[in-house]
């Protein structure tokens, strides 16, 4: 059973450019939430996806933008990127549907590196 | 109202020792306390989680304290081992809500 996947693993941008980071949830779940985690903290919520509609953001800037599959496969867009958007980008995953939105699963993060 | 406040920010253990990483939080909507554990370069594993109708939960050599009157709580790690050495994180929830609140999480080296 695949848990929860991330790609890519490594990602160089520069100031300004775009990008679009990916995650598949584990098997038989269907909440995909999103985290950054910058150097030395924990994670901060970005937003949680379900059912194909962003149910909640964190105190993130229009410029992080998501989007739900019909496969529950999750992208996270961040546009106009900073210097200050480097950090470790966590999917994580749970199930709504049978009651354990609490249980939630990490996959090994994207390494964001803006210069 | 939103924050869990971690502490310490590292710690230094003996093999075979206890370790012990306190949270405190202000929000009582909060109901589910989860403890993780994260390696360099992975992501955070769950380790064990409480709610508040119970003041002791274990698992293991890992024990979760929870004292609902004072909003904190606090993981214990009994004869701590070199493979215990991650950084350790507190978080807090609402059952059927959609965030999850992080402490800014706890270093924690085991000395062989």
């Amino acid at each position: 059973d695949a848990g929860v996947t991330q790609s890519p693993t490594h990602l160089i941008k520069t100031r300004g450019q775009q990008v679009t980071l990916r995650c598949s949830p584990k098997s038989g779940h269907d909440t995909v939430s999103w985290y950054q985690q910058a150097l030395g903290q924990g994670p901060q919520f970005i937003f949680q996806y379900y059912e194909e509609e962003e149910r909640q953001r964190g105190n993130f800037p229009d410029r992080f933008s998501g989007h739900q599959f019909p496969n529950y496969s999750s992208e996270l867009n961040v546009n106009a990127l900073l210097l200050g958007d480097s950090a470790l980008y966590l999917c994580a995953s749970s199930s709504r549907t049978s009651g354990s939105t609490d249980t939630q699963y990490f996959g090994p993060g994207t390494r964001l590196t803006v210069l | 109202q939103q924050q869990v406040k971690q502490s310490p920010q590292s710690l230094i253990v003996q093999k075979g020792g206890i370790s012990i990483i306190n949270c405190a939080y202000e929000n009582t909507a909060f109901d589910y306390f989860p403890w993780y554990q994260q390696f360099p370069g992975k992501g955070p594993a769950l380790l064990i989680a409480i709610r508040p109708d119970v003041s002791e939960k274990k698992e293991g050599r890992f024990t979760i304290s929870f004292n609902k009157s004072a909003k904190q709580f606090s993981l214990h790690i009994m004869d701590s081992q070199p493979g215990d050495s991650a950084t350790y994180f507190c978080a807090a929830s609402i059952t059927g809500g959609f965030k999850t609140i992080f402490g800014a999480g706890t270093r924690l080296f085991v000395k062989a």
